[in-house]
């Protein structure tokens, strides 16, 4: 099955800095990469995803990247807020309906530390 | 408002118990899932249904079972054969199975005691 790779655990940065945060995956199928924040005590929300037909989407302050040849992606967060500070996880999955839809494989998480 | 609604939020039982936890959509999804969430490991797949009356294992189905008699609702029970059921899980649905965003509800925390 698939197996994703997140870095780092954790991650401190300043406000106004940017943010990193890297994952691999094992499967060479899977083509659906979302990215998940998880502030605390609540759900996780989608705030970005990429598919594998393209190698970097941008919203606003948030940017993805995807390299397939290499298998592995990142989470570009710029000028960053106390806002941002949460866990961040991000996921792979086949897609299609009898591909693997959307079976989910997660990282184990950044915790995102933005200090003032 | 639309979303996600699972209950109890938090709930505790003795060992040996099983405990059926909630969740109800009202966003009209087809698709819906349970994960685990334990401290340092993600968020696991415990079952999915991608249409009403069917449903399939995730990777950690052991120990877990469901039902999806209606596609607003696709509860949980944790049985007593789950070995280690104290944990965070979290119900989440899509508009289809394919693959798009989840929405999550706000979890449910259970403690076995």
């Amino acid at each position: 099955g698939e197996n994703v790779e997140q870095h780092p655990s954790t991650l401190s940065v300043q406000e106004g800095d940017s943010a990193v945060i890297k994952c691999t995956y094992s499967d060479s199928a899977s083509n659906y990469f979302p990215w998940y924040k998880q502030e605390l005590g609540k759900g996780p929300q989608l705030i970005i995803d990429i598919r594998s037909n393209v190698g970097e989407k941008k919203d606003q302050r948030i940017a993805v990247t995807l390299n397939k040849t290499a298998k592995h992606f990142s989470l570009h967060i710029t000028e960053t807020q106390p806002e941002d500070s949460a866990v961040y996880f991000c996921a792979a999955s086949r897609g299609g309906l009898t591909g693997g839809g959307n079976k989910l494989t997660f990282g184990t998480g950044t915790q995102l530390k933005v200090e003032l | 408002d639309g979303g996600i609604t699972q209950s109890p939020k938090y709930l505790f039982r003795k060992e040996g118990q099983n405990v059926t936890l909630s969740c109800e959509q009202n966003l009209n999804h087809d698709a819906m899932y349970w994960y685990r969430q334990d401290p340092g490991q993600g968020l696991r797949l415990i079952y999915y249904s991608q249409i009403v009356n069917d449903f399939q294992k995730g990777d950690i189905a052991e120990g877990y079972s469901v039902s999806r008699e209606k596609k607003e609702s696709f509860p949980l029970t944790v049985t007593s054969a789950q070995k280690n059921p104290t944990a965070f899980y979290l119900c989440a649905s899509s508009i289809t199975g394919e693959a798009g965003e989840l929405f999550f509800g706000e979890g449910s925390r259970l403690t076995v005691l």
